[in-house]
């Protein structure tokens, strides 16, 4: 079945260092790929997605490139703020059963930015 | 545009009670997908329903159940609740156009 492995964590991080969460995952056809991002007592929201191979998604400073060949799609950003400390999932999105599109999640990555 | 909304927040039940918990999608969304994320772990997809009718499924016993209205809005039924049901459930709308979707602030479900 759909699995996304996730980079363990937690990871700590200075204000402006250089962020990589490492995303890879296994799945047949073609899916879709996202990062969601999950504040403290919240729900998940959208970070970026990408929907083919070499799209590159990007939102407030966030990339990530769908991979094909490495099956994998790694979330960067440059220079990460203290307000970015959240945990980050990678998730697929593919058509399973009957006709639903549902989500596979990884695990998710808690990230720290100290100031 | 109104986001996805969830009622209640938290929720506290006894081992062996029913619980309903109730979803409203977002404005021009027609699928709502529900999942249940335990402390510490990712979402696991429960249920999606389209058109009123569940049209997928995860790995999860039947106990588990859901409805949707025809104005979209969803809820998820739970009986004979288990310590392990404890966590939080998300609801996430989407439309059929576009794959992405848009989760509400979920349901925090205790079971002592």
């Amino acid at each position: 079945g759909d699995s996304v492995t996730q980079m363990e964590g937690p990871v700590t991080l200075s204000e402006e260092a250089f962020l990589t969460i490492n995303c890879t995952y296994t799945a047949t056809g073609y899916p879709s790929l996202f990062w969601y991002v999950q504040y403290p007592g919240e729900g998940l929201q959208l970070l970026l997605k990408a929907t083919k191979a070499d799209d590159k998604g990007s939102n407030k400073g966030f990339e990530a490139t769908y991979r094909k060949e490495t099956t994998s799609f790694h979330l960067e950003k440059g220079s990460v703020q203290v307000s970015d400390s959240a945990v980050y999932f990678c998730a697929l999105s593919r058509v399973s059963s009957g006709s639903a599109r549902q989500l596979t999640f990884g695990s998710g990555t808690q990230l720290t930015v100290l100031p | 545009e109104t986001g996805v909304t969830q009622s209640p927040t938290h929720l506290i039940k006894t081992r062996g009670q029913q619980v309903t918990l109730r979803c409203s999608s977002q404005s021009g969304h027609n699928t709502v997908s529900w999942y249940q994320q335990a402390l510490g772990q990712g979402p696991q997809f429960i249920f999606q329903y389209y058109r009123e009718e569940e049209n997928g499924r995860g790995n999860f016993p039947p106990r588990f159940s859901g409805l949707q209205f025809p104005n979209y809005s969803s809820e998820l039924n739970v009986n004979a609740l288990e310590l392990d049901d404890s966590a939080l459930y998300l609801c996430a709308s989407s439309s059929t156009s576009v794959d992405e979707q848009y989760f509400g602030p979920g349901t925090r479900l205790t079971v002592t």
